[in-house]
C-alpha cells in the first residue's frame, strides 16, 4: 500500500489562508469518506485536527477545515497563526488498513 | 485526565523480539478501537496496526505483518504489540493511539500517547 501524496512544504502569512492537498486512489482517499488530519509539532505528539474528511474534534479553531474531491482531500488554514507553523499528516482508510500522506511542512512567514 | 503511556522500548539486535505495551487511564478503555503508529526517526507517520474494542477485528501493515502481534487486555486497560524478527527498518518511536469508534474502519486517532523508542542494531 502506497502512502499519499502530500507537498513537502507549504507556507503563508499571519492571517491569509492555505491548503494542503492530500492526493490519494480509489482504494483509499476517493472510496471512502474516512481521511483524517493531524498535526504534529517537534518532539511532540500528533493531534487530531479534522476526521471523516470535514469534522473537527472539541477544541480544534473553526479556521481549520476539512474537504475532499475525487482521489484528493485537503485541509484548509484560514487566518494562520504563528502556533499554526507544524508538519501536517493526512490519513485515509483504506479498507482493513490505514495510510498515512508523507507530511506538510507548514512555514508561517 | 486521558493519558496512554508507553513503555517497553529499547535496543534490540536484529532478528530478536520486543514487546510493547501501552497503559490507558482516563476513559473507558473497551469501549474503543486502539491502534500503533510509528515513527522513524525523522520521518512521516506509518500505522503498524489496529484492534477493535473486543479484539475481533485485527489489522497489520504489509510491513509488519507475519512479524508483529497486536493484543489487548481489557480487564487491565492496556494495549500490546509483540514485535518479532526485528530489522532496522522496524527502529522508529511507536506511538499507542485512541480510535474514535469501536471498530475498525473509520480510524481517526483521537489520543496518542508519547511513544516508546525502539532501536534495532547490531
Amino acid at each position: 500500500q502506497s502512502a499519499l501524496t502530500q507537498p513537502p512544504s507549504a507556507s503563508g502569512s499571519p492571517g491569509q489562508s492555505v491548503t494542503i492537498s492530500c492526493t490519494g486512489t480509489s482504494s483509499d482517499v476517493g472510496g471512502y469518506n474516512y481521511v483524517s488530519w493531524y498535526q504534529q509539532h517537534p518532539g511532540k505528539a500528533p493531534k487530531l485536527m479534522i476526521y471523516e474528511v470535514s469534522k473537527r474534534p472539541s477544541g480544534v479553531p473553526d479556521r481549520f477545515s476539512g474537504s475532499k474531491s475525487g482521489n484528493t482531500a485537503s485541509l484548509t488554514v484560514s487566518g494562520l497563526q504563528a502556533e499554526d507553523e507544524a508538519d501536517y499528516y493526512c490519513s485515509s482508510y483504506a479498507g482493513s488498513l490505514v495510510v498515512f500522506g508523507g507530511g506538510t511542512k507548514l512555514t508561517v512567514l | 485526565e486521558v493519558q496512554l503511556v508507553e513503555s517497553g522500548g529499547g535496543l534490540v539486535q536484529p532478528g530478536r523480539s520486543l514487546r510493547l505495551s501501552c497503559a490507558a487511564s482516563g476513559f473507558t478503555f473497551d469501549d474503543y478501537a486502539m491502534h500503533w503508529v510509528r515513527q522513524a526517526p525523522g520521518k512521516g507517520l506509518e500505522w503498524v496496526s489496529g484492534i477493535s474494542w473486543n479484539s475481533g477485528s485485527i489489522g497489520y501493515a504489509d510491513s509488519v505483518k507475519g512479524r508483529f502481534t497486536i493484543s489487548r487486555d481489557n480487564a487491565k486497560n492496556s494495549l500490546y504489540l509483540q514485535m518479532n524478527s526485528l530489522r532496522a527498518e522496524d527502529t522508529a518511536l511507536y506511538y499507542c493511539a485512541k480510535d474514535i469508534k469501536q471498530w475498525l474502519g473509520k480510524d481517526a486517532f483521537d489520543i496518542w500517547g508519547q511513544g516508546t523508542m525502539v532501536t534495532v542494531s547490531s
